[in-house]
């Protein structure tokens, strides 16, 4: 299995508090992905890295920001998380034109 | 821009019944990636296939098949003798090269099949 963690693994917040969620990789991938899983709207891209600060948004990216200092981590935060945040997040990894390796996913509860 | 779009939203069949999932894909790019991953109830994402815009060969492995047919820019995905085990949700996705569909190495992933297999 590829070398992605997740964390936290589950997080309750209130609403209007920052939140970070880390992507920990081992595999030495040069891209990463975060994506939000909502019923009925399967996986939709937050934001996406092609390189270490190298960033790109993806279709439902506001309320979000990204970091990526270097290879093995990506960061992302919610400034002020709302309710609409309340989500299953999973963060991927991938060579060039390779399949995605997924985590295990972060059961995120804004209340 | 880039789109995935799976119409079925759930689907239930008997076991032993054969089941096509299908998926239909938009991109400007020539060259780009297709995959099929599935999802079963504990949660994890589990590569099944990829496959390359170049390669239209249809794809056996045991039960499952692919059918990547450009002209209609579908990638269908069949279960032939479905088994419970095989009850999951079932994602398309679709992985463009160029930053001229609006995302270098972007990947996007259609709505998800839910599969029911009924005993």
């Amino acid at each position: 299995d590829a070398g992605i963690t997740q964390s936290p693994r589950h997080k309750v917040t209130e609403t209007g508090t920052p939140v970070t969620l880390r992507c920990h990789q081992t595999e030495n991938h040069r891209y990463m992905y975060w994506y939000r899983q909502d019923p009925g709207h399967g996986l939709r891209l937050i934001h996406y890295s092609y390189g270490v600060k190298d960033t790109d948004k993806g279709e439902v990216s506001d309320g979000y920001s990204v970091s990526r200092s270097k290879t093995e981590d990506f960061l992302l935060t919610l400034e002020s998380a709302t309710s609409s945040q309340t989500s299953v997040y999973f963060c991927a990894t991938s060579g060039t034109m390779e399949k995605l390796f997924f985590g295990s996913g972060t059961q995120l509860s804004v209340l | 821009a880039q789109k995935v779009t799976q119409a079925q939203t759930e689907i239930s069949v008997v076991e032993k019944e054969d089941v096509t999932l299908d998926c239909v894909y938009e991109t400007r790019d020539t060259t780009y990636y297709l995959f099929w991953y599935k999802q079963p109830p504990s949660g994890e994402l589990v590569f099944l296939i990829r496959r390359n815009s170049f390669d239209e060969q249809n794809e056996i492995s045991g039960r499952y098949s692919w059918n990547f047919q450009k002209s209609t820019s579908s990638f269908n995905f069949t279960i032939t003798a479905s088994q419970v085990v095989d009850s999951a949700v079932y994602f398309c996705a679709l992985r463009t090269i160029s930053s001229f569909s609006g995302g270098y190495q972007k990947v996007t992933f259609g709505t998800g099949t839910k599969l029911q297999v009924i005993p």
